[in-house]
């Protein structure tokens, strides 16, 4: 079965800060990996996404990616009570499909 | 703008009901999804579609099926509905292998 883990959180953080949302994936062939967005009563919507080792930035959002590790993360910097959400991390490997995670829910304090 | 657009927000259907779900995408992708969303199970891919008239199981097909006779519609259909099967169901559709999914507004399915 392959999975992609986060922690449900939920995760507080205050405005200003900087949030840090994990991931890790079960399957060494997952080759690219999406961070979505989920404000509630709404869709996903794309936040991010890489497919190489290393960080990726766009914005106040850095995407990081270490293969040797299984891992994923989002850095969220000078956090804002618009960021507060669900984010949902996600994996494709050789199929076509993505593979989510269960979420991870973020609430960024005024 | 991608449009990906769900014929429901909100269904509300008794247990035996034979239920359609209908999405429609305005980009021209080649494939098109069935998620449902539960409360700490996130997104689970019921099935899915690469092409007109072909099908693929994703993780959780029992008491589903679908159709896609034509590119841009993608429908699932709950044969005879239970009340496990009340949950947000989400259309997505995308291009390539793995690739950015676009997403519907989602139907909030009620089985009573």
């Amino acid at each position: 079965q392959k999975e992609v883990e986060q922690n449900s959180g939920p995760l507080s953080v205050p405005e200003g800060a900087i949030a840090s949302l994990n991931c890790t994936y079960s399957d060494r062939g997952s080759q690219s990996f999406f961070w979505y967005r989920q404000y509630s009563g709404k869709s996903p919507e794309l936040i991010m996404f890489i497919y190489s080792n290393g960080d990726k930035e766009d914005g106040r959002f850095t995407a990081q990616l270490n293969k040797a590790s299984q891992y994923v993360s989002l850095l969220i910097r000078d956090s804002q009570p618009s960021d507060s959400a669900t984010y949902l991390c996600a994996s494709s490997g050789s199929a076509r499909q993505l593979t989510f995670g269960s979420g991870t829910q973020l609430t960024v304090l005024p | 703008d991608v449009k990906v657009t769900q014929s429901s927000r909100y269904l509300v259907k008794r247990t035996g009901e034979k239920v359609f779900l209908e999405c429609v995408q305005d980009m021209d992708h080649e494939n098109m999804f069935w998620y449902r969303q539960d409360p700490g199970l996130g997104l689970r891919l019921i099935y899915f579609s690469y092409d007109v008239k072909m099908k693929e199981k994703g993780d959780i097909p029992e008491g589903y099926s679908v159709s896609r006779e034509k590119k841009e519609r993608f429908s699932l259909i709950l044969e005879s509905a239970s009340t496990n099967q009340t949950s947000m169901y989400l259309c997505a559709s995308g291009t390539g292998f793995g690739e950015k999914l676009f997403f519907g507004s989602g139907t909030q399915l009620s089985v009573l």
